[in-house]
């Protein structure tokens, strides 16, 4: 069945740089776009960017750019989302998700189970 | 950016009820729209896609409609296992966004 896991809970002074990875299992990894979304405690999800891990190729949320890199390792089937510049209102559940083309208009069908991002001094 | 707001932001139903969230674009998003539904501490779920499209192995009590700018999810017999917080979210302009939830609650 298709899986993504993700890299574990993590803490970071304000400043401090983060990376997350995202292993997938299941399907064949450069077939489907990689999404980044993010949640704060009570608040709707709030999406980053996107990656094509056949290409490489990315889009960035405007409000992320320059603090954002999107990545991949085919020969682990892995991506990576890599954030710069923390600060404390980068506090967030973090998700990668799976997102179908086509006729499923870029819906997310796979989630990983997120990973936990406190920034505290 | 396209803002997404749905409405009501939380509502107390029993089981068997209908339920009926709304959701709203700030623009034509033609049928760019998906739901998904969140219990806590968990990750997303996807229902629906295209706005009306049930995704594989959920149950048909959940329905979409709409397009343009205004969509609705159904839920036509509340069951236990359906309180949870649900959120829209457009894919038809970057960056995609979210409705800020609808919370289900037990009545």
């Amino acid at each position: 069945q298709v899986q993504l896991v993700q890299s574990g809970a993590e803490v970071k002074k304000p400043g401090a740089s983060l990376k997350v990875s995202c292993k997938a299992s299941g399907y064949t990894f450069t077939s489907y776009d990689i999404n980044w979304v993010r949640q704060a405690t009570g608040q709707g999800p709030e999406w980053m960017g996107w990656m094509n891990p056949n290409s490489g190729n990315t889009g960035y949320a405007q409000k992320f750019q320059g603090r954002v890199t999107m990545t991949r390792n085919t020969s682990i089937s892995t991506a990576y989302m890599e954030l710069t510049s923390l600060r404390s209102e980068d506090t967030a559940v973090y998700y990668c998700a799976r997102s179908l083309g086509g006729t499923y208009y870029y819906a997310y069908d796979s989630w990983g189970q997120g990973t936990l991002v406190t920034v505290s001094s | 950016d396209i803002q997404m707001t749905q409405s009501p932001s939380s509502l107390s139903a029993s089981v068997g009820d209908r339920v009926a969230i709304t959701c709203r674009a700030s623009q034509s998003i033609s049928n760019y729209l998906n739901w998904y539904q969140q219990k806590p501490g968990k990750a997303p779920k996807l229902l629906i896609y295209a706005a009306s499209s049930l995704q594989s192995g959920v149950p048909s009590r959940f329905s979409g409609s709409g397009s343009g700018t205004d969509f609705t999810l159904t839920i036509s017999s509340l069951q236990p296992e359906d309180f949870a917080t649900y959120y829209c979210q457009q894919t038809y302009s970057f960056p995609w966004t979210f409705g800020q939830g609808t919370k289900v609650e037990i009545k």
